[in-house]
C-alpha cells in the first residue's frame, strides 16, 4: 500500500517551459491538494479537489492548473515556468477529518 | 486567509531535554494536527486532536487542543537525536465551504546536541 506516489522526485525546467508533476493515491480518498514549500512559508495549498470532476484554487493558484478526472490522480501543471517556481511540491489526500497523508514531494528548479 | 502562528522559529536542545511548542490562531478550528518532516520527505502526521480541551499521547509525544479552539501544543519529552526535523502544527477550520482545507504553521526547525 504505497499510500501518495508523487513523480518525478526532482527535475529542473527552463524558464518558459512546462511540465506535469504526477500524483497518484492508492487510498481512495475523496479530497486531494497541492502544496509548495518555501524556506520560511511553511505549506501553502495551491489547488485542490474534493472529488473526481471538482477542483478549486488555494492561497497561491497562479501559474498552476489541475484537473481530476478520477479518485487516484490529481495532476499538477506548470503552463509556463518561472524562476519563482522553483519549490517542494507536495501532494496529499485525506478522507473527512483523518489527518492528511503526504507524498515525498517533487523538488523543482526553474533556470 | 487564515493564519497560524508557530513558535518557537528553531530550537537548540540537549539531548535528554523536553521540548514544547505551540500554534495560535486568531479563528477556531475544528480539528488539530501535527506533523513532522524529515529531510527530503514529506509531513508525516504524529497527533490528530478533534475536541477541544483534548489530551492526546503518541509515545513520547503530547499534543492538547486547546479549550478556546484557537490554540495546541506539542511537547517532546527525552529528546533523542531522531527527534530532529521541522514539526508544523495545522488546524481544519470550524464550518463552511473551506472546512476540508489545511492551515499549516511555518513550522519549528529542532536540533538536538548529541
Amino acid at each position: 500500500n504505497a499510500g501518495v506516489t508523487q513523480t518525478p522526485k526532482f527535475q529542473v525546467l527552463k524558464t518558459g517551459q512546462s511540465m506535469t508533476l504526477q500524483c497518484a493515491q492508492d487510498m481512495n480518498h475523496e479530497y486531494m491538494s497541492w502544496y509548495r514549500q518555501d524556506p520560511g512559508m511553511g505549506l501553502r495549498l495551491i489547488h485542490y479537489s474534493v472529488g473526481a470532476g471538482i477542483t478549486d484554487q488555494g492561497e497561491v493558484p497562479n501559474g498552476y492548473n489541475v484537473s481530476r478526472s478520477t479518485t487516484e490522480d490529481f495532476p499538477l501543471r506548470l503552463l509556463s515556468a518561472a524562476p519563482s517556481q522553483t519549490s517542494v511540491y507536495f501532494c496529499a489526500c485525506h478522507a473527512g477529518n483523518y489527518g492528511y497523508t503526504f507524498g515525498s514531494g517533487t523538488r523543482l528548479t526553474v533556470v | 486567509g487564515q493564519q497560524l502562528n508557530q513558535s518557537p522559529q528553531s530550537m537548540f536542545i540537549q539531548e535528554g531535554e523536553d521540548v514544547s511548542m505551540n500554534c495560535t490562531s486568531s479563528s477556531i478550528f475544528n480539528t488539530w494536527l501535527w506533523y513532522k518532516q524529515d529531510p527530503g520527505e514529506g509531513p508525516v502526521l504524529l497527533i490528530a486532536l478533534y475536541k477541544a480541551g483534548e489530551l492526546t499521547s503518541n509515545g513520547r509525544l503530547t499534543a492538547q487542543f486547546g479549550i478556546t479552539r484557537k490554540d495546541s501544543f506539542l511537547n517532546i519529552s527525552a529528546s533523542i537525536p531522531s527527534d530532529v526535523g521541522i514539526y508544523f502544527c495545522a488546524g481544519q477550520p470550524h464550518s463552511g465551504a473551506g472546512s476540508y482545507q489545511l492551515t499549516f504553521g511555518k513550522g519549528t526547525k529542532l536540533s538536538v546536541i548529541p
